[in-house]
């Protein structure tokens, strides 16, 4: 089956600079990624995907890149804010419809 | 409502007893999730609900637990004789079909205390 993991349970940054979050991922058949972003207290928040058939998408202060030869991607921030504070997760899926999800890299952003 | 909808949002049972968590998905929303999270762990899942098919009942962790999702929109979760290490957040999430992506929206939990 498949497992995710991430490498860093917990990240300090300080206000401003650049943040990477990395995940791991074991099933090649996955073809279908997400980050979420969980605050204390709530669900889930979508973040940004990305499928295999790409290798990197940015949105808003946000980048997402896949590296499928290493099972790898990684979430960068930038100019990261006291506002990004918060539990990151990286989800893969493939095949089945069932999103499996890492256990989550605690951003600590400094002021 | 705009998002996924879920009740209780904190709940507090005594050792034994039976609890029901109700989900509310996105209207439209033909795929239903129910993960669990325990403190500060990842998202473990549990039931998947597509449309008209059997749900994929998988990810449960003992017979104590079951799901039902009734017109294929609203879905109870429901555990039986609750032991403490039930306590954990139920998250429930909703997508559209596959076509659109898989990328599944969650609601806030339910936040279910075994004491």
């Amino acid at each position: 089956g498949e497992s995710v993991g991430l490498h860093l349970p917990t990240l300090s940054v300080q206000e401003g600079d650049n943040s990477i979050i990395n995940c791991a991922y074991s099933n090649s058949a996955s073809d279908y990624f997400i980050w979420y972003k969980q605050e204390s207290g709530k669900g889930p928040q979508f973040i940004i995907d990305i499928r295999s058939n790409m290798d990197k998408r940015q949105g808003q202060r946000v980048t997402v890149l896949l590296n499928k030869t290493v099972k790898h991607l990684s979430l960068q921030i930038a100019a990261t804010q006291p506002g990004d504070s918060a539990v990151y997760f990286c989800a893969a899926s493939g095949g089945s419809y069932i999103p499996t999800f890492g256990r989550g890299t605690s951003l600590i952003v400094h002021p | 409502g705009a998002g996924v909808s879920q009740s209780p949002s904190n709940k507090v049972t005594e050792k034994g007893k039976d609890v029901e968590l109700r989900c509310d998905p996105i209207s439209g929303h033909t795929a239903l999730y129910w993960y669990r999270q325990s403190l500060g762990q990842g998202l473990e899942f549990l039931i998947y609900f597509q449309g008209n098919s059997a749900p994929d009942k998988s990810g449960l962790p003992s017979d104590r637990f079951s799901a039902e999702r009734t017109g294929g929109s609203v879905s109870t979760l429901t555990i039986q004789r609750t032991q403490q290490e039930d306590s954990a957040v139920y998250l429930c999430a909703s997508s559209p079909d596959r076509e659109a992506g898989n990328t599944i929206y969650f609601g806030e939990g339910s936040w279910l205390t075994v004491v």
